[in-house]
């Protein structure tokens, strides 16, 4: 059984940084390109950013390039999204997803990000 | 800032039947697949249907799908009130180099 599950989410203020982790199971990652998407409270499904196979190609969401970094040690079974620089407009549930024709398969149950002072 | 236009919300009767319109362009979903998730309330979003129209097992045939030019088509027969939820359409943006999603439909039974 595929499984997806998210940890790292908590409080910050803005300005500050913040490593969200993904623990995969039940399929072998590195055969996966792998993403993460976003919803802020009350709004929409936001895509953020996505990663190739072995982490040598990335993209991400204009609102976010240059302050995320996406990740993965697939020897760990893990993807990461390092946020730096946040704003109060990056609080949201985050989520990760195994990438499927550049949308989402599988979804992990989310974390949440607040970014506040 | 959704690149994909959705009504924001459908309604019908327990057993009737509703349709979910994705509208977007020939550099998403006119030239890639389309998604549709279902999410309840307080959950994450569920895969409902992938490229185009194909159902994941465990998904009941009551939802079906198409896609024809630049629009996609979500349709739920039998409606149930567990189906109450929000649906968004999903795909990958050629032009963007992006995944993009819908705005998103409330769909409620009466």
């Amino acid at each position: 059984e595929v499984q997806l599950v998210e940890s790292g989410g908590g409080l910050v203020q803005p300005g500050g940084s913040l490593r969200l982790s993904c623990a995969a199971s039940g399929f072998t990652l590195s055969s996966y390109w792998m993403l993460w998407v976003r919803q802020a409270p009350g709004k929409g499904l936001l895509w953020v950013s996505r990663i190739n196979y072995d982490g040598s190609t990335t993209t991400y969401a204009d609102s976010v390039k240059g302050r995320f970094t996406i990740s993965r040690d697939n020897a760990e079974n893990t993807l990461y999204l390092q946020m730096n620089s946040l704003r109060v407009e990056d609080t949201a549930v985050y989520y990760c997803g195994r990438d499927s024709w550049g949308s989402v398969d599988y979804w992990g149950q989310g974390t949440l990000v607040t970014v506040s002072s | 800032q959704s690149v994909l236009t959705q009504p924001p919300s459908v309604s019908a009767a327990p057993g009737q039947k509703v349709t979910i319109s994705c509208s977007g362009s020939s550099s998403n979903i006119g030239n890639n697949y389309a998604f549709w998730y279902q999410q309840l309330p307080g959950t994450a979003p569920k895969l409902l249907i992938y490229e185009n129209n194909k159902r994941p097992s465990g998904i009941p045939d009551r939802f079906s799908a198409s896609k024809s030019g630049t629009s996609a088509t979500l349709g739920i027969t039998g409606l149930q009130t567990g189906d109450e939820a929000d649906y968004y359409c999903g795909t990958w943006d050629s032009s963007l180099s992006a995944g993009v999603f819908g705005t998103g439909t409330k769909v409620t039974v009466l």
